[in-house]
């Protein structure tokens, strides 16, 4: 079982949609928990961290852990072509001192 | 102001050659990492160092050593290149044992060929 699992895409959602990202892990002690955007050719860009069970919103961007089904997710509101990328999502276990990355998913607002 | 710069951006070079890459950081970062990004977008840590201190040592060839002078420095030295090696090569910072996620470097894609 890889530690960090998400879809890889493409999840193609139409512009003004909402675009749902999940993410599970497999480590029940991970204490931290991020989602960094990657633009083609870029490198990733952190746009939200979630530490603690619930709901976190910044803007359009909703982050939710449920640690006891040891899942994170990713809700873009009004998504816009702008964030058409890949959305990786990263993990910190804490025992380790290092981020484990999912492989990323491939997000499309189509017009 | 650059808060995470590697060098170079681009690096393209054959079989058996040895190469370097160079990150700095003037975040005031305690950690610094080395991750690699396949074709398929996977990144993987390589290393880690804390402080000067080597804290991560993924299971990497020998021929890739890491090197870091300084807190603010981390430099990739790989010898005898191969094909395989061709990937994205992405140094990163964090605070505090990555507790608040990493700023990344903006990349260095080395072509084996």
């Amino acid at each position: 079982q890889k530690e960090v699992e998400q879809n890889s895409g493409p999840l193609s959602v139409p512009e003004g949609a909402i675009a749902s990202l999940n993410c599970t892990y497999s480590d029940r002690v991970s204490q931290s928990f991020f989602w960094y955007r990657q633009y083609s050719g870029k490198s990733p860009e952190l746009i939200m961290s979630i530490y603690s069970n619930g709901d976190k919103e910044d803007g359009r961007f909703t982050a939710q852990l449920n640690k006891a089904s040891q899942y994170v997710s990713l809700l873009i509101r009004d998504s816009q072509p702008s964030d058409s990328a890949t959305y990786l999502c990263a993990v910190n276990t804490g025992t380790a001192s290092k981020l484990t990355f999912g492989t990323g998913t491939r997000l499309q607002v189509t017009l | 102001d650059t808060a995470v710069s590697q060098t170079p951006k681009y690096l393209v070079t054959q079989m058996g050659n040895d190469k370097s890459i160079k990150c700095e950081q003037n975040l005031g970062h305690d950690t610094m990492y080395w991750y690699k990004q396949d074709s398929k977008k996977f990144l993987k840590i390589m290393f880690s160092y804390n402080n000067k201190e080597l804290i991560i040592n993924e299971t990497v060839p020998n021929r890739f050593s890491p090197k870091s002078p300084d807190k603010a420095h981390l430099n990739l030295h790989i010898n005898s290149l191969e094909l395989g090696d061709s990937a994205v090569y992405f140094c990163a910072s964090s605070a505090d044992r990555a507790d608040y996620g990493y700023t990344f470097g903006s990349g260095t894609r080395l072509t084996v060929v």
